[in-house]
């Protein structure tokens, strides 16, 4: 089975830190995802990234960057955080296009 | 997440009667399609897809239909059980390596 695994479940920061979300798969996926879930929006697309050292912006980069320099490793940052910050943080990654992204569990972050 | 089914059009069934939800997507160039179930504190978890070459496409007591002259996609849940209480999504992509997430519907089982 594929396993997305996010680092943490459960993050409270304070405004103006800087932030690391961390996301790691086993399946040799080409393709990862930084989504963000908030209530009545659905899941919006951050950054995703289809190679090593390759990044995309999607529909909400404002705020974020994103590392990959390993394969299997992808990483959400945020520079500065801000209390509209605070969301449900879902990382995905998909082996090619067009097939199912496979999701972790979600980080709930709090900005104080 | 506990929170996501807040504001969402909510379905309440039966236990042992069949479901449906629907969506309706915006980009006709979209040709890859997918339900997802999120239960509360989880991640989304896929259900099952669909090719825009195809109408309809059957899972475990599942069922996705397509029709793409109205772009409107449907899942069908036969026989709903009370662990299908979820948030359903569906997602569409047009092959730019990303997907278009609705903003899902809440299902209630009545056990």
């Amino acid at each position: 089975d594929v396993k997305v695994t996010q680092s943490s479940r459960y993050l409270v920061k304070r405004t103006g830190e800087k932030v690391f979300l961390e996301c790691v798969q086993d399946m040799d996926h080409e393709n990862m995802f930084w989504y963000r879930q908030d209530p009545g929006l659905g899941l919006r697309l951050i950054y995703f990234s289809y190679d090593v050292k390759m990044k995309e912006k999607g529909d909400i980069p404002e705020g974020y960057s994103v590392s990959r320099e390993k394969k299997e490793r992808f990483s959400l940052i945020l520079e500065s955080a801000s209390t509209n910050q605070t969301s449900m943080y879902l990382c995905a990654s998909s082996l090619n296009l067009n097939t199912e992204a496979f999701f972790g569990q979600g980080t709930r972050l709090t900005v104080v | 997440g506990e929170s996501v089914g807040l504001h969402l059009p909510t379905l309440s069934v039966q236990e042992g009667d069949n479901s449906i939800i629907n969506c309706a997507y915006s980009n006709s160039a979209s040709d890859y399609f997918i339900w997802y179930k999120q239960e509360s504190g989880k991640g989304p978890q896929f259900i099952i897809d669909i090719r825009s070459n195809m109408d309809k496409r059957q899972g475990q007591r599942v069922t996705v239909l397509l029709n793409k002259t109205v772009k409107h996609l449907s899942l069908q849940i036969a026989a709903t059980q009370p662990g299908d209480s979820a948030v359903y999504f569906c997602a569409e992509s047009s092959g730019n390596n990303r997907l278009a997430f609705g903003k899902g519907n809440q299902v209630v089982v009545i056990p």
